[in-house]
Formats: C-alpha cells, sequence, structure tokens
C-alpha cells in the first residue's frame, strides 16, 4: 500500500495563476482532509470530506475549493493564488467517517506564490 | 479560545536518555488525543493516542500521560535515539472532523 499520495511535491505559481492539488489514498478511508501549515503555527484545516460526495469548509477554506472525485481521491484547487497561499499542504485520510480517528498524511506539496 | 499548546519549542537530549516533550490544551470537553512525530521533509506521522476516559498509554518505547485537571498532555520517549529527532506535535479532538494542532517541539538528539 502506498499509503496517501499527493502531486505535484513542489510547485511555483505567480500570483492570479490557478493550479489543482491531488491526493489519493489507497487504505478504503472514507473522510479525507487537506492542511497547510506554516512556520510557527500548527496544522490548520482547509476542508474536509466526511464521505464520498460531501464536502466542508474547515477553519481557513477562503480561495481554495475542493472535489471528493471518488472514494479515493481528493484535490485542492486554488483558482486565484495569492502570495497568502504559499505554504506546504498536507492531505489526510482516516477510515472512520465521523467521530475522532488517526489521521494518515501524504508527504505534502510545497507551494510557493510569488 | 480552543488551543493546543506547547510548553517548549526545543528541546535537546543526548542520545539514550529519556525525553519529555510537553502539551497544554484549553479544551476541557476534548476527549482525544494524539501525538504525531514530522521529519524534515516529510508529513506527520501517528505515534500513539490516549482517549480522555484514561490517564496513561504505552507504546513501543513511547508513553503519553494525561492529566486532564491541569489540561496536561505529555510524551516520554525512552532510550531516545537519532531516529527520533523530528517535531513532535500534539493534537486534540472533542468529536467530529476537526482536530486541532499544536504549533509542535523540535527535538534533537546529541550523539
Amino acid at each position: 500500500n502506498a499509503g496517501v499520495t499527493q502531486t505535484p511535491k513542489f510547485q511555483v505559481l505567480k500570483t492570479g495563476q490557478s493550479m489543482t492539488l491531488q491526493c489519493a489514498q489507497d487504505m478504503n478511508h472514507n473522510s479525507m482532509y487537506w492542511y497547510r501549515q506554516d512556520p510557527g503555527m500548527g496544522l490548520r484545516l482547509i476542508y474536509y470530506s466526511a464521505s464520498e460526495g460531501t464536502t466542508d469548509k474547515g477553519e481557513v477554506p477562503n480561495g481554495y475549493n475542493v472535489s471528493r472525485l471518488n472514494k479515493r481521491e481528493f484535490s485542492l484547487r486554488l483558482e486565484s493564488a495569492a502570495p497568502s497561499q504559499t505554504s506546504v499542504y498536507f492531505c489526510a485520510s482516516t477510515r472512520l467517517a465521523g467521530g475522532p480517528d488517526t489521521q494518515y498524511f501524504g508527504p505534502g506539496t510545497r507551494l510557493t506564490v510569488l | 479560545g480552543e488551543s493546543v499548546g506547547l510548553h517548549l519549542p526545543t528541546l535537546s537530549v543526548q542520545e539514550g536518555d529519556n525525553s519529555i516533550i510537553n502539551c497544554a490544551y484549553s479544551n476541557s470537553a476534548s476527549d482525544y488525543f494524539i501525538w504525531y512525530k514530522q521529519e524534515s521533509g516529510k508529513g506527520p506521522q501517528f505515534i500513539i493516542d490516549i482517549r480522555s476516559n484514561m490517564d496513561k498509554r504505552q507504546g513501543q518505547r513511547v508513553t503519553v500521560l494525561l492529566n486532564k485537571t491541569v489540561k496536561h498532555l505529555s510524551l516520554q520517549i525512552a532510550a531516545t535515539q537519532p531516529g527520533d529527532s523530528a517535531v513532535y506535535f500534539c493534537a486534540e479532538n472533542k468529536g467530529g472532523f476537526k482536530t486541532i494542532f499544536g504549533a509542535g517541539t523540535r527535538l534533537f538528539v546529541k550523539a
């Protein structure tokens, strides 16, 4: 099992450009999450998907959209990138659809917006 | 407000010694606590968890202690090894999908 995979690993964008971060898990997990990690701060939840077909906002959803394409895949889209979105983005998944559960994280995407 | 904090941003220990990483939480409604390890350039990796109906839980070389009276969580690593060098996060969950993560403590292991 590859676990949680993310693409790309690195990306540099210019202000105003758009891009989609891809995430996939092969553990048959029900719930998936997108976080951003900034220096000196804990992981902050952008969006999550409790189960296939549902998505909900987290703590910092502005400037992002998500799609739960199927049970395996959960993508994060930046429609018009801004320098404030420079960060490391992590995708995670949990087996349970609801309630606290161990989160399995991908390796991250390091995004720089110039 | 809700927060999960750490007492020390960095911790340096000698190889073979025991390490103790501390964490404070503010939400008394939280009932699930997790410790993650994050190595440089990688995603966080689950270490151990504990539920609020427990005070202590042991894993392989790691122990988590929960003191609900003072809202304190600690991670103890026995016989610290160079491979333990990483950033350690505590996190809390009060049910549902939203987990609150602390900023992390960087552990340095001196050979």
